[in-house]
């Protein structure tokens, strides 16, 4: 069983519409939770971090962590075309914090 | 805050070169940098750690003779894909941690090279 996993997409949507993406997790100690987005072509980009259980909101963005189900999710509100990328969710574990990457959400918002 | 940037961002070589790859933090010091491959329409695969003053960490499978990397400063870390083939095509991403934001363990991410070897 992969460590994170993630639904994979492609995922297309209609401008103004709620988005959520979603990945779950195998270990449960894991506690810092990370939302990447990544153009194409381009680095990621940290969108979000959680600690531990609940909601994290900032501007159109929440991010919610269900330790109990091992289950992560961002949601989108009022989406945009700009928001057209691909999401990753991200875990950091071992001695130098190294991230282990879901394996992205291509999301395509169409005006 | 938190500003990594990589050079080159693209580059094509021919098969059996040696190219070099930069990775800066900008706008603090980074004692931890991580090296990740990309491949179209996949997840970003850590290819090592690289710590300051010390030795990289490689993952497993990767060729620590091919993948040479150094951490020579607090702001600076250098990948250098040796004997280039063209197996090796691929977008190369550097980050970096920045201890003084957030948790400290949020990874900010250069914005890649991409790799062309013919």
């Amino acid at each position: 069983q992969k460590e994170v996993e993630q639904d994979p997409g492609p995922l297309s949507v209609p401008e103004g519409a709620i988005v959520s993406l979603n990945c779950t997790y195998s270990n449960s100690a894991f506690q810092y939770f990370m939302w990447y987005r990544q153009y194409s072509r381009k680095g990621p980009e940290l969108l979000m971090y959680t600690y531990s259980s609940g909601n994290k909101e900032d501007g159109r963005f929440t991010a919610q962590v269900d330790k109990s189900s091992k289950y992560i999710s961002l949601f989108i509100r009022d989406s945009q075309p700009s928001d057209s990328a691909t999401y990753l969710c991200a875990i950091p574990s071992g001695s130098a914090r190294q991230l282990t990457f879901g394996s992205g959400t291509q999301l395509t918002v169409l005006p | 805050g938190a500003v990594v940037s990589q050079h080159p961002s693209r580059v094509i070589c021919k098969s059996g070169t040696s190219v070099k790859i930069e990775c800066r933090s900008l706008d603090f010091q980074a004692t931890t940098m991580f090296w990740y491959r990309q491949f179209p329409k996949q997840s970003l695969m850590l290819m090592a750690t690289s710590n300051e003053g010390s030795k990289a960490t490689y993952e497993q499978g990767v060729e620590k003779d091919k993948f040479l990397i150094n951490h020579a400063s607090l702001t600076l870390s250098t990948l250098t894909v040796t004997s280039a083939h063209p197996e090796d095509s691929s977008f190369y991403i550097c980050s970096a941690r920045d201890f003084g934001q957030g948790s400290g363990n949020e990874q900010f991410f250069g914005p890649g090279t991409r790799l062309t070897v013919l």
